[in-house]
């Protein structure tokens, strides 16, 4: 069965520089949720859009910003890279919104910034 | 805001042990509750849930009661396999505090080590 696709799998940045990535959902699945997950810790919510339109924010910093396209693909677009921002970055995808509807998680996206 | 306690980890465990996993929850509304997996390398992968008070999840032999009166869910199964060593994580969501009416808010994670 098709999951959910991230891409690409591991990004090296350095301070200051930008950096996208991208989500790809469950075919038909309607909202996109990015998670940010730092060493040893739980992921954080950061934002999630339903029918291409932000649907939640959590704590997603103002360097940061995200779309949902016409195909349902999602991009989170950060700037200004901060040596902090290295983590491991997850999509996950569902049909409908609303967290009681079962998310599916991607691999994840390692970003390092050096 | 919204809160999730899991107990710390590493929990090591021989194989055919017995597994309880603590965790207990603030939260303002009426959440949703959730157990969450993780192998070494991969996404989260979504183990059992429920979505109302005295409800039950279970999947793979594990299991979890909603309990609202001690705000707990924890996690059990009677006997682990090597191939359940993991990071599990318990979540919650459906309020509108903490990571919002989307978000899942997600405990610490507690590792489980399962030896032969």
């Amino acid at each position: 069965a098709a999951g959910v696709i991230q891409s690409p799998r591991h990004l090296i940045k350095e301070k200051r520089e930008t950096a996208t990535l991208k989500c790809y959902p469950i075919p038909r699945h309607d909202t996109v949720y990015w998670y940010q997950q730092g060493p040893g810790q739980d992921p954080q919510f950061l934002i999630s859009f339903y029918e291409k339109m932000q649907s939640d924010k959590g704590s997603i910093p103002d360097r940061f910003s995200a779309q949902q396209f016409s195909d349902y693909h999602s991009e989170l677009n950060m700037s200004s890279l901060e040596l902090g921002d290295s983590a491991l970055y997850f999509c996950a995808s569902s049909l409908g919104r609303g967290a009681a509807r079962e998310a599916f998680f991607g691999q994840g996206t390692r970003l390092t910034v050096v | 805001g919204d809160s999730v306690t899991q107990m710390e980890g590493p929990v090591t465990l021989s194989e055919e042990a017995f597994l309880t996993i603590n965790c207990t929850y603030t939260a303002t509304g009426y959440p949703s509750l959730f157990w969450y997996v993780q192998y070494p390398g991969e996404g989260l992968q979504l183990l059992l849930k429920a979505t109302k008070a005295d409800d039950k999840g279970s999947n793979k032999g594990f299991e979890a009661t909603y309990r609202k009166e001690t705000t707990s869910f924890h996690l059990e199964k009677g006997s682990v396999q090597v191939s359940d060593s993991a990071v599990y994580f318990c979540a919650l969501s459906g309020t509108y505090s903490g990571g919002g009416a989307d978000g899942l808010t997600f405990g610490k994670g507690t590792h489980l080590i399962i030896q032969p």
